[in-house]
């Protein structure tokens, strides 16, 4: 069964380093998502692409977060610099028609 | 007013028996739909999506959406140990908006 992979599945980090994340969508998914998700509360949108263009970036806290995907397919996100605010589970997810998404395993992030 | 609220229980439910997950939400809009399981620790997975009023049945899953009321529920019979989770409701506008999610607990 075709999966979203991400890595690393955790990640522990000083504040004030620089972290990236890693997505591989499903094969054929034009869109990609990232996710923020802080315990207790449900995912939150942070960028979307279509393809290798950005379609929705209005979440991304751009001062220090930074996402692409190059060729359109496999995606990253970093964190540049990282403040304790940003631990979280970071989750990627793709989708065919941008209706069903697929989430991948997700990224546990915390920042000490 | 939050865009999609959830109870966020938690919700007990002795195994076997139906378990009721509700769901509001504020755009009049939205179109589609989503139900979403989540293991503690883990990524949500889909379970169920609905975009028109009405029933959706899968299996041990119901959901069930009322646009006119902007309500959307999702129905578990007969419920497992293994079903116990946190449930997350997820309304697409022009994105997918989650809500907070309701814990359910199954006890055998």
């Amino acid at each position: 069964e075709a999966e979203v992979a991400q890595s690393p599945r955790y990640k522990i980090t000083e504040k004030s380093q620089a972290v990236a994340f890693w997505c591989d969508p499903i094969s054929g998914h034009a869109t990609l998502y990232w996710y923020r998700q802080i315990l207790g509360q449900g995912p939150e949108l942070l960028v979307q692409f279509q393809d290798e263009s950005v379609v929705d970036d209005s979440q991304l806290p751009k001062d220090r977060f930074s996402a692409e995907r190059l060729k359109g397919v496999d995606s990253t996100l970093k964190i540049q610099p990282a403040e304790l605010g940003d631990s979280a589970m970071y989750l990627c997810a793709s989708s065919l028609d941008n209706y069903e998404q697929y989430f991948g395993p997700g990224t546990r992030l915390t920042v000490t | 007013q939050k865009e999609v609220e959830q109870n966020s229980g938690p919700l007990s439910v002795p195994e076997g028996a139906i378990a009721s997950l509700n769901c509001t939400y504020s755009d009049r809009g939205s179109q589609s739909f989503f139900w979403y399981r989540q293991y503690s620790g883990k990524s949500p997975e889909l379970i169920m999506f609905i975009y028109s009023n009405g029933d959706k049945e899968d299996g041990r899953f119901t959901a069930q959406l009322n646009k006119a009321s902007q309500y959307v529920s999702l129905l578990i019979r007969d419920s497992q140990p293994s079903d116990s989770a946190t449930y997350l409701c997820a309304v697409n506008t022009d994105k997918l908006i989650f809500g907070t999610g309701t814990r359910l607990q199954v006890f055998p």
